[in-house]
């Protein structure tokens, strides 16, 4: 069954560590997004990628990153962990080209930074 | 001022009570979605908009382009809708979802 797939679900983690987010999606997509959202607050573009080798920053600043090297595959990556980051990581994705597509969801990784 | 506002923020209600929420939106725009978000955290893409009006079951969604305002209906609804249903928009020539804030829906048996 085409999907999208998120691990962790849940990641507790020390500061300091890096850590990689997973996303993945079966549905040949080409558009990609990772999404920042803070508990009752809207969601936040972090990252996007519109195919394999591409990827660009979003509205919010972050100090993680992220790489496509695959279609299926979008993982973000934060180098060194801090408390600030602790929040809600959603992926989803979408058909590419200029129409309108609807976007699927992965049902999210909680980080939490102690 | 957001680019796209919701009301009410938050909403409860009876079992059975028809349900309507509104988004605003400032800017023009090429679609318009409908979300719903479950205390899990996992997100579900309802309807995509760009015109008129579209139903799914129980739920209904229109658009008025001109007035630049959509509302999602819920009918007979049910303590399984309850969750937060956010709208998000594509403003025309942009190629990124800008997101309201949710309206976070509580129906009481």
């Amino acid at each position: 069954e085409a999907d999208i797939y998120q691990t962790p679900r849940y990641l507790v983690i020390g500061t300091g560590k890096k850590i990689t987010l997973e996303c993945s999606q079966t549905m040949g997509h080409d558009k990609m997004y990772w999404y920042q959202q803070d508990p009752g607050m809207e969601l936040h573009l972090i990252h996007y990628s519109y195919g394999v080798n591409s990827t660009e920053k979003g509205d919010l600043s972050s100090e993680s990153t992220v790489s496509r090297i695959r279609t299926e595959h979008f993982p973000l990556t934060l180098e060194s962990a801090r408390p600030s980051h602790t929040s809600q990581y959603l992926c989803a994705s979408s058909l590419g080209g200029e129409t309108d597509y609807g976007y699927t969801f992965g049902s999210g990784t909680r980080l939490t930074v102690v | 001022k957001n680019e796209v506002e919701q009301s009410p923020q938050n909403l409860t209600a009876q079992e059975g009570e028809f349900i309507t929420i509104n988004c605003s939106y400032s800017v023009g725009i090429s679609a318009l979605h409908w979300l719903q978000q479950h205390p899990g955290g996992g997100i579900v893409s309802l309807f995509m908009l760009s015109s008129g009006k579209k139903k799914h079951g129980r739920l209904i969604a229109t658009i008025n382009i001109q007035e630049k305002h959509s509302s999602l209906h819920i009918t007979a609804s049910h303590p399984r809708d309850s969750a937060v249903y956010i709208c998000a928009v594509r403003s025309k020539g942009a190629q990124k979802l800008v997101f309201g804030q949710g309206t976070r829906l509580t129906i009481n048996p």
